[in-house]
């Protein structure tokens, strides 16, 4: 079984700020990493994602994470935020194989971002 | 393309009674999810479907029921509405294959038991 754990609950910081969501997970077996987004009232939608190769990955909206297998995380980061990043944030693992596309979430991150 | 689509949006139930979540998506994905969302709690899994005809249990299961008769629709059961299943429910679903664990989620409805 998995477990992923979202460090903070909340982040405030100012626009144009660099933020950090952190996200560390457990297993015992190979993972896939997920990062999504809600923005309120909506669904999820996916932010990047880590499956193989490169361990730093790249959304197309400037997030990037870096999958760090020694310490077991996935943090999130972004060098300067907008008034529109103001969302809930989660980290979420799938397993290699038999899982079926199930995800472990976190409690989730609720940045808010001031102007 | 709809993608996943959840009816209805809102909905106040009364202690002890039933009603079905719809959820119906069509991308011709084989597997769906139904999860449940609770402030601090993050996501947890209900049920999942890996097609049809085939379902299984998630972490929190007791007090509902899914069936799948067909690709595109994944009900959720609630048969004796408890104080509890007050939540946000999402129904969720994605395409089997490595690369492709993406989960494309529906936007959710509101739930309350009172």
């Amino acid at each position: 079984a998995q477990s992923v754990t979202q460090l903070d609950s909340q982040v405030p910081v100012f626009e144009e700020a660099p933020v950090e969501l952190r996200c560390n997970y457990s297993s015992s077996v190979s993972v896939y990493l997920f990062w999504y987004v809600q923005y309120p009232n909506q669904g999820l939608q996916l932010l990047l994602k880590y499956l193989s190769g490169s361990t730093l990955v790249e959304s197309i909206n400037g997030f990037e994470a870096e999958f760090n297998k020694s310490q077991t995380s996935f943090h999130l980061r972004k060098p300067s935020v907008h008034i529109s990043d103001t969302a809930e944030y989660f980290c979420a693992v799938s397993e290699y194989s038999t899982s079926y596309g199930k995800l472990t979430f976190g409690q989730g991150t609720i940045l808010t971002v001031h102007p | 393309n709809a993608g996943v689509t959840q009816t209805p949006k809102f909905r106040i139930l009364k202690i002890g009674q039933s009603m079905t979540l719809q959820c119906t998506q069509d991308m011709n994905h084989n597997y769906m999810y139904w999860y449940r969302q609770d402030p601090g709690m993050g996501l947890k899994l209900i049920y999942y479907s890996v097609g049809a005809g085939i379902t299984d249990k998630g972490e929190v299961p007791n007090g509902y029921n899914v069936s799948r008769s067909t690709t595109e629709d994944f009900p959720l059961r609630l048969e004796l509405a408890a104080p509890s299943q007050t939540s946000v429910y999402f129904c969720a679903s994605s395409f089997p294959g490595q690369g492709a664990t993406e989960a494309f989620f529906g936007q959710g409805t509101r739930l309350t038991v009172v």
